[in-house]
């Protein structure tokens, strides 16, 4: 089975600081996905990746960055958190693009405060 | 208006009764996901769906194309069932998610 490994699943961070959320896949999966999760909106997505080095912007990427260095490797980065991106984070991979469904990791709950 | 409509959004059933959980979706699509997520945070694939049915164990997931519809049964509910269901739409280049229909089974 594929398994995607989130580093933390719980964190507070204080506004203003720059926060960092790994996310590894121990296949070999071209696709990543960080999505946001709050309640009554569902999950949002903010990038993805379909290679080593590649990013996409997905529906809310404003106050957030990505790396991905490596192949199993996909991190979210928020550069300065603010109180409004207090939210569940969820990693996810994939075969092909998507049409298979997705692998999702346990996920990060981030509190900025 | 999100793409993805989930009915009810919240759902409180004794054990043992026949529950049922409804998706519309605006979209062509080519395939429909049932993802199940438990307190903690983790979601796992329970169906995928391109037409007809499929069962397994208790839980069975319908769906309709030319009426754009899905429904996700589960028969002799346990309070283990109780979940957080999202039901998610592949339409050939994006997935798209609904809310999410929060599920509570009481004793």
């Amino acid at each position: 089975d594929v398994k995607v490994t989130q580093s933390s699943r719980y964190l507070v961070k204080r506004t203003g600081e720059k926060v960092f959320l790994e996310c590894v896949q121990d296949m070999d999966h071209e696709n990543m996905f960080w999505y946001r999760q709050d309640p009554g909106l569902g999950l949002r997505l903010i990038y993805f990746s379909y290679d080593v080095k590649m990013k996409e912007k997905g529906d809310i990427p404003e106050g957030y960055s990505v790396s991905r260095e490596k192949k199993e490797r996909f991190s979210l980065i928020l550069e300065s958190a603010s109180t409004n991106q207090t939210s569940m984070y969820l990693c996810a991979t994939t075969v092909g693009r998507g049409q298979y469904g997705y692998t999702f990791g346990s996920g990060t709950r981030l509190t900025v405060v | 208006k999100n793409e993805v409509e989930q009915s009810p959004q919240n759902l409180t059933a004794q054990e043992g009764e026949f529950i049922t959980i409804n998706c519309s979706y605006s979209v062509g699509i080519s395939a429909l996901h049932w993802l199940q997520q438990h307190p903690g945070g983790g979601i796992v694939s329970l169906f995928m769906l391109s037409s007809g049915k499929k069962k397994h164990g208790r839980l069975i997931a319908t769906i309709n194309i030319q009426e754009k519809h899905s429904s996700l049964h589960i028969t002799a509910s346990h309070p283990r069932d109780s979940a957080v269901y999202i039901c998610a739409v592949w339409d050939n280049n994006d997935m798209r998610f609904g809310a999410g229909t929060r599920l509570t089974v009481k004793p």
